[in-house]
């Protein structure tokens, strides 16, 4: 069945670092990619998503571009703020399973000063 | 934000007593989903439904059973609660099945059971 596997977190970083969290999944079809992120005490928000190979979702200054061949969607931000610090989660979804959505274990990510 | 709205926020119930929780959209939108989010597992999807009355089977749907007699509100039951039901429950929606179709989550239900 389809599957998702993200880095372990947590990750820690300071300030305006770069970030970058793995994603890499396992698909029968032709999966649709996404990325959510969820502030303590929230739901999921979708930060963003991809629906073919070589597409590049972008979002408050998040991307991920969908790479067919590594099978990857890496989640990437050029300079982190504070106010990043979150879960993210990756999921993709199948037209083929009803578009359900199948979710990595998340990655809490904690900006510091 | 989507209209969605989950009911109670939080519960602390007992071992082997009956909980429900409502999930209400006003978006009009045909598909609803619970989902339990427990730490290492990310969401794990329970039940959904694509249609009033109509519902199928998550992941773990086990112990769980689901109701859906409007459009906008889907019912998550515990027949019998269990502490391994200790969890916080999810619902989300979306408007149709097509490819990159995102889902739309509620602010979460958090569920204890002692």
């Amino acid at each position: 069945g389809d599957s998702v596997t993200q880095m372990e977190g947590p990750v820690t970083l300071s300030e305006e670092a770069f970030l970058t969290i793995n994603c890499t999944y396992t698909a029968t079809g032709y999966p649709s990619l996404f990325w959510y992120v969820q502030y303590p005490g929230e739901g999921l928000q979708l930060l963003l998503k991809a629906t073919k190979a070589d597409d590049k979702g972008s979002n408050k200054g998040f991307e991920a571009t969908y790479r067919k061949e590594t099978t990857s969607f890496h989640l990437e931000k050029g300079s982190v703020q504070v106010s990043d610090s979150a879960v993210y989660f990756c999921a993709l979804s199948d037209i083929s399973t009803a578009s359900k959505l199948t979710f990595g274990t998340g990655t809490r990510l904690q900006v510091t000063l | 934000d989507a209209g969605i709205t989950q009911s109670p926020r939080h519960k602390v119930t007992e071992t082997g007593t009956p909980v429900t929780l409502r999930c209400h959209q006003t978006e009009n939108h045909r598909y609803m989903y619970w989902y339990r989010q427990d730490p290492g597992h990310g969401l794990r999807l329970i039940h959904y439904s694509y249609g009033v009355k109509d519902t199928d089977k998550g992941e773990v749907s086990d112990g769980y059973s689901v109701s859906r007699s409007k459009t906008e509100d889907f019912l998550l039951t515990l027949e019998s609660a269990t502490s391994s039901q200790t969890s916080v429950y999810f619902c989300a929606i979306s408007d149709y099945e097509g490819q990159g179709e995102p889902q739309h989550f509620g602010d979460g239900t958090r569920l204890s059971i002692l």
